[in-house]
């Protein structure tokens, strides 16, 4: 069993719907990543959380340390979200463990 | 710069050759990793650095791989007698310092043929 899964591993929407992605580790860890991976483009860092809850523009992100969970929402999603969505946590000195991306359609 | 540099973009690679991935961080940045994606999968941790040390190598595949950082800037990647199962995009990330966010490079896609 992995140490970061999440689900969906795929998911398509239209656009203007709400998005959510889970992610669920099951590892003690000091801080969770979220990131955005565009085809044949690097990694970019949406969020790095500790708690809580962190929002910038249309994407949310939450944690809960007790559950070992968490979501990333996007809302009013449009198709320039489409991407692949990695969670990662860190575990240990500062290497991230990452989950295997879920990959994200938004049809116009 | 700006962000952090990985070069080349695209590498082919024959079978048995040696390859060089170059990542230049952002400067300043104490702590560098390498990490290897291969297709439709998450990056899997290969190496850690803070400043010229390395403190990680334990995702290292085998001992055909080999990372340095010589003076706690530049990081190279080293391959030797690449394989077919080398073939992934290799990325670099850097962070100012522990619990601080990572900034990724573009990557580095290496084929073998």
């Amino acid at each position: 069993k992995n140490e970061v899964e999440q689900s969906p591993q795929n998911l398509t929407a239209q656009e203007g719907e709400f998005i959510t992605i889970n992610c669920s580790y099951s590892v003690g860890i000091s801080a969770l990543h979220w990131l955005q991976q565009h085809p044949g483009g690097g990694i970019v860092s949406l969020f790095m959380l500790s708690s809580g809850k962190k929002k910038h523009g249309r994407l949310i992100a939450t944690i809960n340390i007790q559950e070992k969970h968490s979501s990333l929402h996007i809302t009013a999603s449009h198709p320039r979200d489409s991407a692949v969505y990695i969670c990662a946590v860190v575990s240990g000195a500062q290497k991230l463990v990452f989950g295997q991306g879920t990959r994200l359609t938004i049809n116009p | 710069g700006a962000g952090v540099s990985q070069s080349p973009r695209y590498k082919v690679a024959k079978r048995g050759q040696d390859v060089a991935l170059r990542c230049d961080p952002i400067s300043g940045h104490v702590s560098l990793f390498w990490y290897q994606q291969a297709l439709g999968q998450g990056p899997e941790f290969l190496t850690y650095f803070q400043n010229e040390a390395q403190l990680d190598k334990s995702g290292l595949p085998s001992d055909r791989f080999f990372a340095e950082r010589p003076e706690g800037s530049v990081s190279t990647l080293k391959i030797q007698r690449t394989q077919q199962e080398d073939s992934a995009v290799y990325l670099c990330a850097s962070s100012r310092q522990a619990d601080y966010g990572y900034t990724f490079g573009s990557g580095t896609r290496l084929t073998v043929v």
